[in-house]
């Protein structure tokens, strides 16, 4: 099963920046967000597709449909630039899949 | 406080073997599934492993599979990956990550650790 994200996507502070994840069917899945900054460990910002974990920013919000889950960011800061991975588990192998990430970039 | 800290890693020449080890602390171990996710400097993150509470269920990348074997102590709190045949290409940070749920495996990663770093190269 493969995941497939934009490479890059750019965004000025205060708009809204958009990270999709693409796969066959990926509707029926469930979709989980990472944020990876430089020299950190990956932090859980959205799973089950459109739930936060605790101290996560309501700013950070999830969607999925059909072929495309998407990563919504608003009012974008400076301090979300950052790695974003999306991660599927897939039922028919048993293994859990990333995507390959997307840097977003803060103008 | 969740913590999960990772060692082991370091250069071993390809074919060469290594144990890594996580200690984990702040929750109930056993409650949970644990996993291995590994990322080469500068790419992207693949899962590796990951292993029940009881460690009744395994399931390997198959990049990995009969060379590498997970493995837990939870009487010790602790997640290791015995590495075996290692091949230049398994070069990366590996994490130890925790799963989201207690029980039931949901293969959400709630909690990672820093990160060891495995170097293969002659």
């Amino acid at each position: 099963y493969v995941l497939t994200q934009p490479p890059s996507v750019s965004v000025a502070p205060g708009q809204t920046a958009r990270i999709t994840c693409g796969g066959n069917n990926i509707g029926s899945n469930s979709v989980h967000w990472y944020q990876q900054k430089p020299g950190q460990a990956p932090v859980l910002v959205v799973y089950n597709d459109f739930d936060r974990p605790s101290g996560i920013p309501e700013r950070f919000s999830g969607s999925n449909s059909a072929n495309t889950a998407t990563l919504t960011i608003s009012r974008v800061e400076g301090g979300d630039e950052a790695d974003y991975y999306c991660q599927v588990w897939d039922g028919a192998s048993d293994h859990v899949v990333f995507g390959g990430g997307t840097k977003l970039t803060v103008l | 406080e969740v913590q999960l800290v990772e060692s082991g890693g370091g250069l071993v020449q390809p074919g060469g073997s290594l144990r890594l080890s996580c200690a984990a602390s702040g929750f109930t171990f056993d409650d949970y599934a644990m996993y291995w996710v590994r990322q080469t400097p500068g790419k992207g993150l693949e899962w590796v492993s990951g292993i029940s509470r009881k460690s009744g269920t395994i399931a390997y990348a198959d990049s990995v599979k009969g060379r590498l074997t997970i493995s837990r102590d939870n009487a010790k709190n602790s997640l290791f990956l015995h590495m075996n045949s290692l091949r230049p290409e398994d070069t990366a940070f590996y994490y130890c990550v925790k799963d989201r749920a207690p029980i039931v495996g949901t293969k959400i990663f709630d909690y990672w650790g820093q990160g060891t770093l495995v170097s293969v190269s002659s």
